[in-house]
């Protein structure tokens, strides 16, 4: 059964602390994406990686890291020097380097994960 | 500024009604993708429609793109309440992003009444 899954579904930090987000596909992509949604609002790009032991930054990377050591595997860490952390936190992945002008390359998201700063 | 956005941002109608949503962007696209998230979850894609299509067609779905003036819009026919979710459009930023990177719009919350 293929897919793309997240844990844990739902995360309560205290402040000061660092907290790692799973994410894993066992859909054969080259390419995994973190995102940031508050409520309301649309999806914002936190860090997105096309290939193992590569990322880049996306839109919102301050305060969080992330690490692509296997393809299948591409955890986020909330650290303490993210101000606002509290929101919904989807992880996607796609085909991605094979990717090439024209190539429809869609994006399928696990089902997220709540962070809550207490 | 957000390359995609959603109007309106919110939509409520009668089951059996069409829905229409549209999105505007500002740069150059490869292709526009639509999704739908319902509440809670994550997003699952619905629709792409290339650079070099004006209509496309998917069961209850319709996707048009104007390149011209930069929009798509999304219908939904003969609404059901089962549609009830949040519509998002993404677009790949054509050769000014790299990769597959998608930038999302703020979408548009659909509320189908039984």
């Amino acid at each position: 059964d293929g897919g793309i899954t997240q844990s844990p579904k739902y995360l309560f930090r205290k402040e000061g602390q660092n907290v790692t987000l799973s994410c894993e596909q066992n859909l054969n992509h080259d390419a995994m994406y973190w995102y940031r949604q508050d409520p309301g609002q649309g999806l914002r790009l936190i860090y997105y990686s096309q290939i193992v032991n590569d990322f880049q930054k996306g839109d919102i990377a301050e305060g969080y890291s992330v690490s692509r050591e296997k393809k299948e595997s591409f955890p986020l860490t909330v650290t303490s020097a993210q101000k606002n952390p509290t929101a919904f936190y989807l992880c996607a992945s796609s085909i991605g380097v094979s990717w090439r002008e024209g190539h429809e390359d869609t994006q399928y998201f696990g089902p997220g994960t709540r962070l809550t700063v207490l | 500024s957000q390359q995609g956005e959603e109007d309106p941002q919110a939509l409520s109608i009668q089951e059996g009604e069409n829905a229409t949503m549209n999105c505007s962007y500002k740069t150059s696209i490869n292709n526009l993708q639509w999704y739908r998230q319902n509440s809670g979850r994550g997003l699952v894609h619905l629709i792409l429609i290339r650079s070099n299509e004006r209509e496309k067609h998917s069961g209850r779905l319709r996707v048009t793109l104007d390149t011209s003036k930069k929009s798509s819009s999304l219908l939904i026919t003969a609404s059901r309440a089962a549609d009830t979710a949040s519509y998002f459009c993404a677009t790949d930023g054509g050769k000014e992003t790299s990769g597959s990177r998608l930038t999302f719009g703020e979408g548009t919350q659909l509320t189908v009444n039984p």
